[in-house]
């Protein structure tokens, strides 16, 4: 079955210790993006990429890096300067080029508590 | 101002009743429209895009006032299932793929 497939789905990290989310697809899809979701606030952006090689930051990038070497895959690197990383990480892509589609497809999503 | 504004609810009705949820933006370059639909420590997932002319799915309505900027969708029937957090997702014109903008959600639930 087509998808996009997160790890881990729950991970603990203490406090200065770099950790990264995977996000692994395979729906052929061009572009990837992740996304931050805190308790009764919307979705935003962290990152996101349309082509393998090429990313750029969304609304809230900084404390975050990513790589896009692979169209399948799209890592995401909480580093210890995001100051307050305990949140719900969404991965999602897109497939369809052009300025009308908005379906995204996400993944079930990673849960990071930093203690 | 945020770039969606969604009431978050609670919104709590009985099994049959029809609900309606608003949804204001504030970039009169959007240009998509869309509801997800987000259940509990889950994903979210596209209930349904929204078009001008308004557009329905089954007991889903969806409609697009451009001129006051707003989106609201409509469920008649309410079936317990239909407990979720609801999405409003705005996409502005020009912006690349998939830029996609989300309100806080509004939470519906449904009982019995």
């Amino acid at each position: 079955d087509g998808g996009i497939t997160q790890s881990p789905k729950y991970l603990f990290r203490k406090e200065g210790q770099n950790v990264t989310l995977s996000c692994e697809q395979n729906l052929n899809h061009d572009a990837m993006y992740w996304y931050r979701q805190d308790p009764g606030q919307g979705l935003r952006l962290i990152y996101y990429s349309q082509i393998v090689n090429d990313f750029q930051k969304g609304d809230i990038a900084e404390g975050y890096s990513v790589s896009r070497e692979k169209k399948e895959s799209f890592p995401l690197t909480v580093t210890s300067a995001q100051k307050n990383p305990t949140a719900f990480y969404l991965c999602a892509s897109s497939g369809s080029p052009g300025y009308g589609t908005g379906e995204l497809f996400f993944g079930e999503g990673s849960r990071l508590t930093v203690l | 101002r945020k770039e969606v504004e969604q009431d978050p609810g609670p919104f709590n009705v009985p099994e049959g009743a029809t609900v309606a949820f608003n949804c204001t933006y504030s970039n009169s370059a959007s240009q998509s429209f869309f509801w997800y639909r987000q259940d509990c420590r889950k994903e979210p997932k596209l209930l349904m895009s929204v078009y001008s002319s308004g557009n329905e799915d089954g007991r889903f309505t969806a409609q697009l006032n451009r001129a006051s900027q707003y989106i609201s969708l409509l469920i008649r029937d309410s079936k317990l299932s239909d407990s979720a957090t609801y999405l409003c997702v705005v996409k502005r014109r020009g912006s690349t793929l998939g830029r996609l903008y989300f309100g806080r959600g509004t939470q519906l639930t449904v009982w019995p």
